[in-house]
């Protein structure tokens, strides 16, 4: 069953703009998590953020967390073309058997 | 060093055909699992391992097996292949079986099933 839900499906920005994407899930998480995913390519990982921590930076890269609304959000600064990509977020919940479950992911499109 | 790396890259099967896709890392990862990934549907789980010699289902199990006798090596076997199998085809591996740890994924395969 899905439980990250991205928003928008699909976004197109300028380089140099910033792209913001947001992920909501249904239940309580032990992490979220962003990947990337190139055309014809597997998933990368990105960024990781603990259900305890409220923000994340990585590079260009910026992450929130809030557990009261259950959201996440991925903000990209000064995009560039290569950031034209595939974005998903993934949660796990915090049963014994944790797995990663992932939503179904956001197109960005950079256009130089 | 080559990471998860996933055989063949494409395949076309007929209905009823049986096959196996190969997946390998050489990161000494502990857990390893299989997605699908369907267009509108993002990826969902097969099955995943914990460790050599521990298999668990995910969530869609039907039509596929899995084993798992070494670290490295996480196949998955499609037992009698049908239209509804047709998907791209992830294998991931983690350091642990902890989901805290990022999720290293192969190239995929891209099957289809006439």
């Amino acid at each position: 069953s899905q439980q990250g839900e991205e928003d928008p499906q699909a976004l197109s920005i300028q380089e140099g703009e910033n792209a913001t994407m947001n992920c909501s899930y249904k239940t309580s998480i032990n992490n979220l998590q962003w990947y990337r995913q190139n055309s014809g390519r597997g998933l990368v990982h990105l960024i990781l953020i603990r259900s305890n921590e409220r923000e994340k930076h990585s590079g260009r890269l910026r992450v929130t967390l809030d557990t009261s609304k259950k959201s996440s959000s991925l903000l990209i600064t000064a995009s560039r073309a290569a950031d034209t990509a595939s974005y998903f977020c993934a949660t796990s919940d915090t049963g014994a058997n944790s797995k990663l479950t992932f939503g179904k992911g956001i197109t960005l499109s950079v256009r130089p | 060093n080559a990471g998860v790396t996933q055989t063949p890259k494409f395949q076309v099967l007929k209905t009823g055909q049986s096959m196996t896709l190969q997946c390998a890392q050489d990161m000494n990862h502990e857990y390893m699992s299989w997605y699908r990934q369907d267009p509108g549907m993002g990826l969902r789980l097969i099955h995943y391992s914990v460790g050599a010699g521990i298999t668990d289902q995910g969530e869609v199990p039907n039509g596929y097996n899995v084993s798992r006798s070494t670290t490295e090596d996480f196949p998955l076997r499609l037992l009698s292949a049908a239209p509804s199998q047709t998907s791209v085809y992830f294998c991931a591996s983690r350091a642990t079986y902890r989901v805290a740890s990022p999720l290293h994924f192969g190239n995929g395969t891209r099957l289809t099933v006439t």
